[in-house]
């Protein structure tokens, strides 16, 4: 099993630029996520979905639009990029269930928006 | 939203030492989690919490679900360089309600 991959690893964009960032999970898991992280701040949530053509907002999902047509795949869009958006940003995923059950994370995709 | 006190910042401590950190909140959790991440990779889950008081080991580590359900406490014994890495606390409550600490940044000198 390759886990949870994630691509690019590194992006730079200029603002109002738009880009998708891949997530893809092979574990057959039901609910995957998008989180962001910033200096000194922990992990936030961007959007989740709980199973394919489910997705739900997230703390901060402004900015971002996902979709999951497939068990496998959870992409995450900018439309537009901002400066506000230079982050890390990391894809997550599990087995539904107790939020014990161990969430699996990417290796993440730094993001750089001029 | 609500936060997630979590200290210290940052510890650096001699191999073999004991370490403890901790997480507060103002609000109700459901679940505490304790997650490590190393860098350049994503954060790996340690200790999961799921009823107040209750009290979890894996190996050296031992976690703590607080009895008002505001706060979790993470002890690591017999610090070794491998531990090195950010160790970051999350209280769940819902699907879109997981929030994380801020992290502690725990430095071993050999």
């Amino acid at each position: 099993n390759a886990g949870v991959t994630q691509t690019p690893k590194f992006q730079v964009l200029k603002t109002g630029q738009s880009m998708t960032l891949q997530c893809a999970q092979d574990m057959n898991h039901e609910y995957m996520s998008w989180y962001r992280q910033d200096p000194g701040m922990g992990l936030r949530l961007i959007h989740y979905s709980v199973g394919a053509g489910i997705t739900d907002q997230g703390e901060v999902p402004n900015g971002y639009n996902v979709s999951r047509s497939t068990t496998e795949d959870f992409p995450l869009r900018l439309l537009s990029a901002a400066p506000s958006q230079t982050s890390v940003y990391f894809c997550a995923s599990r087995r539904r269930g107790l939020i014990g059950e161990t969430q699996y994370f990417g290796p993440g995709t730094r993001l750089l928006v001029l | 939203g609500q936060q997630l006190n979590q200290s210290p910042q940052s510890m650096f401590i001699q191999e073999g030492e004991d370490v403890s950190m901790n997480c507060t909140s103002s609000s109700i959790f459901n679940t505490w989690l304790w997650y490590k991440q190393e860098p350049g990779e994503g954060p790996v889950l340690l200790i999961a919490l799921y009823k107040a008081g209750e009290l979890t080991s894996n190996g050296r580590l031992t976690a703590q679900f607080g009895i008002t359900r505001k706060d979790s406490f993470l002890n690591i014994s017999a610090s070794i360089p491998s531990d090195v890495g950010i160790y970051f606390c999350a209280g769940h409550r819902s699907n879109n309600d997981m929030r994380f600490g801020a992290g502690t940044r725990l430095t071993v000198k050999p």
